[in-house]
């Protein structure tokens, strides 16, 4: 069966430092991956995908940046965190090529301050 | 630009009843509608889709259709638990390779013993 990591679950960073996300997934190949923050009380904001290695699409202008070094792994980064980072930060993949459903990571909870 | 609409306002009702959650759209033309249930700090998880060409769709207590022509999605959870207290997204795609989907900012139910 299929699972999907992220580290770490909490991270409380100051302004201005960097970041750095990590996703994994089990059990399948060539996965669409998907990086999503969740502001308090609000729906799920795209941030990138990616339908292969090293192929990454961003989808709002905004101070970070993603990775896919690997097939089944995709990295969420900034060089220099901002106020405005904080959220929770959740990442997805679905079925290559034919994948409608989203199955979504536990999350990753960033505090900037 | 494309907008989906979940009432902001959360949803009471009394353990029993049926809940019904709306989800509007406009300046969109999706090849399906998914919902989806996110307990606090959870990442959501997928519960039905439905496409298109589809009217309605049963799952368990759950029922879900979808009119392309008023653009909206009924989703509802008959004879409602305690447990099924969560907040619900429904999601919309184009069927394309990337998989993408646009989340609507989910409609809270509290289901009341």
């Amino acid at each position: 069966s299929q699972t999907i990591h992220q580290w770490p679950a909490t991270l409380v960073q100051p302004v201005g430092s960097p970041l750095s996300l990590e996703c994994t997934v089990e059990g399948t190949s060539n996965p669409n991956l998907y990086w999503y923050r969740q502001a308090a009380g609000r729906g799920l904001q795209l941030l990138f995908y990616s339908v292969g290695i090293g192929q990454i699409s961003s989808e709002v202008p905004q101070n970070l940046s993603a990775s896919r070094p690997q097939d089944r792994q995709f990295i969420l980064s900034s060089k220099k965190l901002l106020l405005s980072d904080s959220g929770f930060y959740l990442c997805a993949w679905s079925v290559g090529a034919s994948g409608e459903t989203q199955y979504f990571g536990p999350g990753t909870r960033l505090l900037v301050l | 630009s494309q907008k989906i609409e979940q009432n902001s306002e959360a949803l009471n009702i009394q353990e029993g009843k049926t809940a019904t959650l709306t989800c509007n759209y406009t300046n969109y033309s999706p090849a399906y509608l998914q919902w989806y249930r996110q307990d606090p700090g959870r990442g959501p998880v997928f519960l039905l889709l439905i496409r298109e060409n589809e009217k309605e769709k049963r799952k368990e207590r759950l029922k879900v259709t979808f009119d392309t022509t008023l653009k909206q999605s009924l989703f509802h959870i008959t004879a409602s638990q305690p447990a099924d207290s969560a907040t619900y997204l429904c999601a919309l795609g184009q069927g394309s390779n990337t998989g993408k989907l646009i989340f609507g900012q989910g409609t809270t139910l509290q289901v009341k013993p």
